[in-house]
């Protein structure tokens, strides 16, 4: 079983829509979780860092952890074309060593 | 902020030359920097941990002597592969964390695509 679960897609929704990304992990130990958002051909870039259970917001990205399930989401609303990537969850335990582990990634097209 | 740049973007090469990669972080000190590898439709594979003023920490099954790693400064680290050969065709991406404080996460270089022919 792998750490870090996460559905590959490709995830499909038109314009507007409320896009709902996720990632399961086996880990307790992950304290500190990440949604990157990577372009094709491009390095990925990050969108949200949060370390507690609930939600943060940033425009119009969400990120929700809920250690309790090990369960993690990213929520899009009003999604954009622009929005069409891969988006990959990341964690890892904290500490002075920082290695992180990734989901596999969900690729996203948002159909104008 | 929290700018890392990464050159070159892509590289073409005959096999059996060297090609150097280099990561820097723009505007922050990196003390540590991580060089990955991402082959197509997969996740980020963590090939070493490079740490400024000492030797890089290799992941299993990563070769120290074909993967060089050099971090020389706060704001650079390079990745030379040695000896190129086709199977080493692949994405390269560095990453570096900011040091204030801890838990800082990882921000990402754009990536090299190595191709060798």
């Amino acid at each position: 079983q792998k750490e870090v679960e996460q559905d590959p897609g490709p995830l499909s929704v038109p314009e507007g829509a409320i896009v709902s990304l996720n990632c399961t992990y086996s880990n307790s130990a992950f304290q500190y979780f990440m949604w990157y958002r990577q372009y094709s051909r491009k390095g990925p870039e990050l969108l949200m860092y949060t370390y507690s259970s609930g939600n943060k917001e940033d425009g119009r990205f969400t990120a929700q952890v809920d250690k309790s399930s090990k369960y993690i989401s990213l929520f899009i609303r009003d999604s954009q074309p622009s929005d069409s990537a891969t988006y990959l969850c990341a964690m890892n335990t904290g500490g002075g060593y920082q290695k992180v582990t990734f989901g596999t990634g969900t690729k996203l097209q948002v159909i104008p | 902020g929290a700018v890392v740049s990464q050159h070159p973007s892509w590289v073409i090469c005959k096999s059996g030359t060297s090609v150097k990669i280099e990561c820097r972080s723009l505007d922050f000190q990196a003390t540590t920097m991580f060089w990955y590898r991402q082959f197509p439709k997969q996740s980020l594979m963590l090939m070493a941990t490079s740490n400024e003023g000492s030797k890089a920490t290799y992941e299993q099954g990563v070769e120290k002597d074909k993967f060089l790693i050099n971090h020389a400064s706060l704001t650079l680290s390079t990745l030379t592969v040695t000896s190129a050969h086709p199977e080493d065709s692949s994405f390269y991406i560095c990453s570096a964390r900011e040091e204030k404080g801890n838990n800082q996460p990882q921000h990402f270089g754009d990536g090299t695509r190595l191709s060798i022919l």
